[in-house]
């Protein structure tokens, strides 16, 4: 059974901190890793979709970068504000164009102002 | 474009009752999905489909069917109410070109008792 991890699974910063949080997935048979964010009483939305190792990729003060010899994804961000506490959701793919998502459990993060 | 829409917003069953949760996309994806998702867990994968007229079985599928008579339309059919299915339900469409990212609908919420 294929897993996706993240960690950690919570997270409460101030207003103005950076932070980062891991997203660890099996990475044989690898074919793409995606970021979503996920408001609460909200669905979810998308980040960013990568698929080439060593691949970074940035909007605004989020940043993600990815390594798919290891399995692993970072997700920044940098100078969390209030409207950044959200859930965020990784997820693997591994069958292609066709394949489903592994989704991990998510980070949840809060940031206080 | 109104995206990925789902009704209802919410619903209370009965153990044993059916019903039927509706998902509709105008963006003319060809894959759409169904998942749940619980307290502290991940999205789970319920049943997915890559065109009309083709559906199949994802992670979670007991107690669930589908159809997909149309592009547009992937409704998710609960034959038999069971407090085990309480859960947030969403639908999610993607195009069919590699690396997409999905798009989800609001949820649905539903509680059996």
């Amino acid at each position: 059974i294929l897993n996706v991890e993240q960690s950690p699974q919570s997270l409460h910063v101030q207003e103005g901190d950076s932070t980062n949080f891991t997203c660890s997935f099996p990475s044989s048979n690898f074919y793409a890793l995606h970021w979503y964010r996920w408001e609460t009483a909200k669905s979810p939305e998308a980040l960013f979709v990568m698929t080439l190792n060593g691949d970074e990729k940035k909007k605004g003060r989020i940043s993600a970068t990815l390594n798919t010899k290891e399995g692993y994804s970072y997700l920044y961000i940098k100078g969390s504000q209030p409207e950044d506490s959200a859930t965020y959701l990784c997820a693997s793919n591994y069958g292609g164009s066709q394949g489903n998502l592994i989704f991990g459990k998510g980070t949840k993060l809060s940031v206080k102002p | 474009n109104a995206g990925v829409t789902q009704t209802p917003k919410f619903r209370i069953l009965k153990i044993g009752q059916s019903m039927t949760l509706q998902c509709t996309q105008d963006m003319n994806h060809n894959y759409m999905y169904w998942y749940r998702q619980d307290p502290g867990m991940g999205l789970k994968l319920i049943y997915y489909s890559v065109g009309a007229g083709i559906t199949d079985k994802g992670e979670v599928p007991n107690g669930y069917n589908v159809s997909r008579s149309t592009t547009e339309d992937f409704p998710l059919r609960l034959e038999l109410a069971a407090p085990s299915q309480t859960s947030v339900y969403f639908c999610a469409s993607r195009p069919a070109t590699r690396d997409n990212e999905q798009f989800f609908g609001p949820g649905t919420r539903l509680t059996v008792l």
